[in-house]
């Protein structure tokens, strides 16, 4: 398996722009979540589906924000409109049913000017 | 609310040393504890577990321990050396299905 897959590797986008990240996730895998990473505040969890149905979106940070997850094998997170703090690197991460541990994809570099 | 704390300086150490990081909790008691490697530019990888009912685990030149009387689990690497510089992340599960909480993380430089 080729593990999480994220695209793209970088986007940069104009305040005011929608902004689609996607996942692709390990197969098999039920569970996937999507963190965001910047240096001030880390790794913040901002939405968790279980068996494509989301579970925990209390960590999205405002309706700008949205994901979804339309089958096992695909997920996006939408930014709209994008703002400058939204700048960050996204991570989409995936779980095993009898693993604890999460796969990371290598992530999205986010840069809203 | 739940906080999650790890060595807020990054940690250089002489090679073949032992690096020791710390992660420290408060406000609740995570079923289980993990330990992330996270390299420049790419996504946190899983170096290991341990549960609240574990007081040590070891991998190779890894060893994780688990105070929970303390809320806090230290992270050692044996024998150091300069592939191992990165930063390490612990993570706690929520509670609550397959959730994590995770620390800011550590950084280590290993110096040749």
């Amino acid at each position: 398996d080729a593990g999480v897959i994220q695209s793209p590797r970088h986007e940069v986008t104009e305040m005011g722009q929608e902004v689609t990240l996607r996942c692709k996730p390990i197969s098999g895998h039920n569970s996937l979540f999507w963190y965001r990473q910047t240096m001030m505040r880390g790794l913040e969890l901002l939405i968790y589906f279980n068996n494509n149905v989301p579970i925990d979106d209390s960590g999205m940070p405002e309706d700008r924000f949205s994901a979804k997850m339309p089958n096992a094998s695909f997920s996006t997170l939408k930014i709209q409109p994008s703002e400058p703090r939204d700048s960050a690197v996204y991570f989409c991460a995936t779980q095993g049913e009898m693993n604890t541990e999460a796969f990371f994809g290598q992530g999205t570099r986010l840069t809203v000017v | 609310s739940q906080k999650i704390e790890q060595n807020s300086e990054a940690l250089n150490i002489q090679e073949g040393k032992t690096a020791t990081l710390t992660c420290n909790y408060t406000n609740y008691s995570p079923a289980y504890l993990q330990w992330y490697r996270q390299d420049p530019g790419r996504g946190p990888v899983f170096l290991l577990l341990i549960r609240e009912n574990e007081k040590e685990k070891r991998k190779e030149r890894l060893k994780v321990t688990f105070d929970t009387t303390l809320k806090q689990s230290l992270f050692h690497i044996t024998a150091s050396q300069p592939a191992d510089s990165a930063t390490y992340l612990c993570a706690l599960d929520r509670n609550t299905g397959n959730q994590f909480y995770f620390g800011t993380g550590t950084s280590l430089t290993v110096i040749p």
